[in-house]
């Protein structure tokens, strides 16, 4: 079946960076797009970007350009997320999500990885 | 950019039945998938391509999409539908293909 399993809780200082990762199972990992999405304590869904695990080709929302990095590992299925430049209103829960062939939506999604900054 | 306007809350009682409207320019000439979250869990796919179901989601959520406004329907409602609901679209004037997400609409059984 269909896994996406990502790491564990982080508390970072402000000003320094995160990387989550997000370990796929179940099927040809290179076949679908990885999208993350991060969500703040009682607020909505927020979209980040998305990664091509076969080319390595990414898109990025507008607001995290210049601070996000999404890269993968082929060879263990693994999508990473790496955020800099840390801040306050960075701490939320992080999210991956397979883009799947279902009209492109989101079909299956990890169990999410709370990223607390605080000084 | 492209903005989804969702209620912040619907109320039913059970057994009626649920409608949460996604209001978007034009939304109906986008593809809109549905998000069910309950507390302290993931988002699951409810329905995909503005009507479609994933296996294993009731028949009792439907979606249908037309000029501003996309509606997620969910009939004989349940206690156990109770959950945050999220609209989501291609954003396809951008060419950094992004996806935007509704605000959110907090469905309370009564």
């Amino acid at each position: 079946q269909v896994q996406l399993v990502q790491s564990g809780a982080e508390v970072k200082k402000p000003g320094a960076s995160v990387k989550v990762s997000c370990k796929a199972s179940g099927y040809t990992f290179t076949s679908y797009d990885i999208n993350w999405v991060r969500q703040a304590t009682g607020q909505g869904l927020e979209w980040m970007g998305w990664m091509n695990p076969n080319s390595g080709n990414t898109g990025y929302a507008q607001k995290f350009q210049g601070r996000v990095t999404m890269t993968r590992n082929t060879s263990i299925s693994t999508a990473y997320m790496e955020l800099s430049s840390l801040r306050s209103e960075d701490t939320a829960v992080y999210y991956c999500a397979r883009e799947g062939s279902s009209a492109a939506s989101f079909d299956y999604w990890g169990q999410g990885t709370l990223v607390t900054v605080s000084s | 950019s492209y903005v989804l306007t969702q209620p912040p809350s619907v109320s039913v009682a059970p057994g009626q039945t649920a409608r949460i409207t996604c209001g978007g320019n034009n939304i109906g000439s986008k593809s809109v998938h549905w998000y069910q979250q309950k507390p302290g869990q993931a988002p699951v796919l409810v329905v995909y391509d503005d009507s479609d179901r994933p296996s294993g989601i009731p028949e009792r959520f439907s979606g249908s999409n037309s000029g501003n406004t996309a509606t997620l329907t969910i009939s004989r409602v349940e206690a156990g539908d109770e959950a945050d609901y999220y609209c989501q679209v291609w954003d396809s004037s951008s060419d950094h293909r992004p996806w935007v997400f509704g605000g959110g609409t907090k469905l309370t059984v009564l």
